[in-house]
């Protein structure tokens, strides 16, 4: 269940333009996902969570969606705007443990 | 109100060294965890830390090691460095240590190691 992978998908988009990202989580026991976005050089910094007994979650400009039968997550971005350039990673937890384990990531490219 | 704030931002040390990390967590926030980010891939986790006393700890050797003071701040001890140990390390916060609440990450410190 530990994140993998060296090469990071990317996902080029227009601006103004629907971003979908996708995620597969790997423990069927996970209760707890969340979404975060990194920049170059910072950290992780917190989009939207969404617990296991909630299937959508809607915040501003984002919406995730969680399905529990093919353990698969995904990342919504409404009107895409240059500063949602970034690196996104699901991460999951299992009962509240805090202990998260973070998807590969995928870049975000929005092309003006 | 701060974030989590981590020292130094950025380090350079060589192989056989030994570092340490400090992490302020956000005021009120308890518990405190570790991970580390190898470029190109997610972070790892390695500890967490509440009311001083660990709660988890990732699949990492001994040489790293870590702390939690009174204030709730914290350390991350790497002994006997590889060139492998550079990396990103992160420190989140989060106000309790069981339930699904949210961790804030700090800007993490920049480790190489030559």
């Amino acid at each position: 269940g530990e994140s993998v992978g060296l090469h990071l998908p990317t996902l080029s988009v227009q601006e103004g333009d629907n971003s979908i990202i996708n995620c597969a989580y790997s423990n069927s026991a996970s209760d707890y996902f969340i979404w975060y976005k990194q920049e170059s050089g910072k950290g992780p910094q917190f989009i939207i969570d969404i617990r296991s007994n909630m299937d959508k979650r809607q915040g501003q400009r984002v919406t995730v969606l969680l399905n529990k039968t093919v353990k698969h997550l995904s990342l919504q971005i409404a009107a895409t705007q240059p500063g949602d350039s970034a690196v996104y990673f699901c991460a999951e937890s299992f009962q509240g443990a805090q202990k998260l384990v973070f998807g590969q990531g995928t870049r975000l490219t929005i092309n003006p | 109100d701060a974030g989590v704030t981590q020292s130094p931002t950025h380090l350079i040390k060589t192989r056989g060294q030994q570092v340490t990390l400090r992490c302020s967590p956000i005021s009120g926030h308890k518990s405190v965890s570790w991970y580390q980010q190898v470029l190109g891939q997610g972070p790892q986790f390695i500890f967490q830390y509440y009311e001083k006393e660990e709660r988890g700890r990732g699949n990492f050797p001994d040489r790293f090691s870590a702390r939690q003071f009174p204030n709730y701040s914290s350390e991350l001890n790497v002994n006997a460095l590889l060139l492998g140990d550079s990396a990103l390390y992160l420190c989140a916060s989060s106000f309790t240590v069981t339930g699904n609440t949210e961790a804030f990450f700090g800007q993490g410190t920049r480790l190489t190691v030559v």
